[in-house]
């Protein structure tokens, strides 16, 4: 796995774009990058995944640099239910990977 | 579809019991995993499996065992319970095809004392 890291805390203003970084600058190139989010104590859920290309779903947005050593997961309207830990992991490769490793997160507050 | 599904939910146990995590689910994945989370941290990787009959040590695998005799369970065990083993356990499990994509249960709350 690529090794990631996230800042630990960031704040946002309810209804504006939460932007949270990660950078994964030992990803290869069969790797793609992840993101879930964990409310609260519930289980972890998937958010978004992406390779190179930029991904939009319901969710959020996956932006990853053309060198694909970094990316961003935008939540365009934060609200406060956006309030939650979020990870951003690189399995060593898509199909075939068996060690799915998770790092501390970054923990985002919505501020009303 | 119940999708992963852990019991129980929470459970208190003494110093040197011994118990079962119980992990199933039914949308035939190949891959499953055992995590635990300490209050505030992050997951770490207990034992994972990539199909019936194969498993593998995690991050942090002292204190447990696994087993894997169908595709559907994955049950976790306890042996000699220690307050170290004080945690929320997750289990998760993703396809072969896509294995960065895991769906979690909703965890196992455990306090040793």
């Amino acid at each position: 796995d690529a090794k990631t890291t996230q800042p630990p805390s960031m704040d946002c203003a309810e209804g504006r774009a939460a932007n949270l970084p990660c950078n994964h600058s030992t990803i290869s190139g069969n790797e793609y990058v992840y993101w879930y989010r964990q409310i609260h104590s519930q289980g972890p859920q998937y958010i978004i995944h992406g390779l190179k290309n930029n991904e939009t779903n319901e969710m959020a947005s996956l932006i990853i640099t053309e060198d694909r050593k970094s990316s961003t997961l935008i939540l365009p309207h934060a609200t406060l239910r956006d309030t939650a830990v979020y990870y951003c992991i690189a399995p060593l490769s898509n199909f075939g990977n068996e060690k799915l490793t998770f790092g501390t997160g970054t923990r985002l507050t919505i501020i009303p | 579809n119940a999708g992963v599904t852990q019991t129980p939910k929470f459970r208190i146990l003494k110093i040197g019991q011994s118990m079962t995590l119980q992990c199933a689910q039914d949308m035939n994945h190949n891959y499953m995993y055992w995590y635990r989370q300490d209050p505030g941290m992050g997951l770490k990787l207990i034992y994972y499996s990539v199909g019936a009959g194969i498993t593998d040590k995690g991050e942090v695998p002292n204190g447990y065992n696994v087993s894997r005799s169908t595709t559907e369970d994955f049950p976790l065990r306890l042996e000699l319970a220690a307050p170290s083993q004080t945690s929320v356990y997750f289990c998760a499990s993703s396809t072969t095809r896509d294995s960065g994509w895991a769906f979690f249960g909703q965890g196992t709350r455990l306090t040793v004392v």
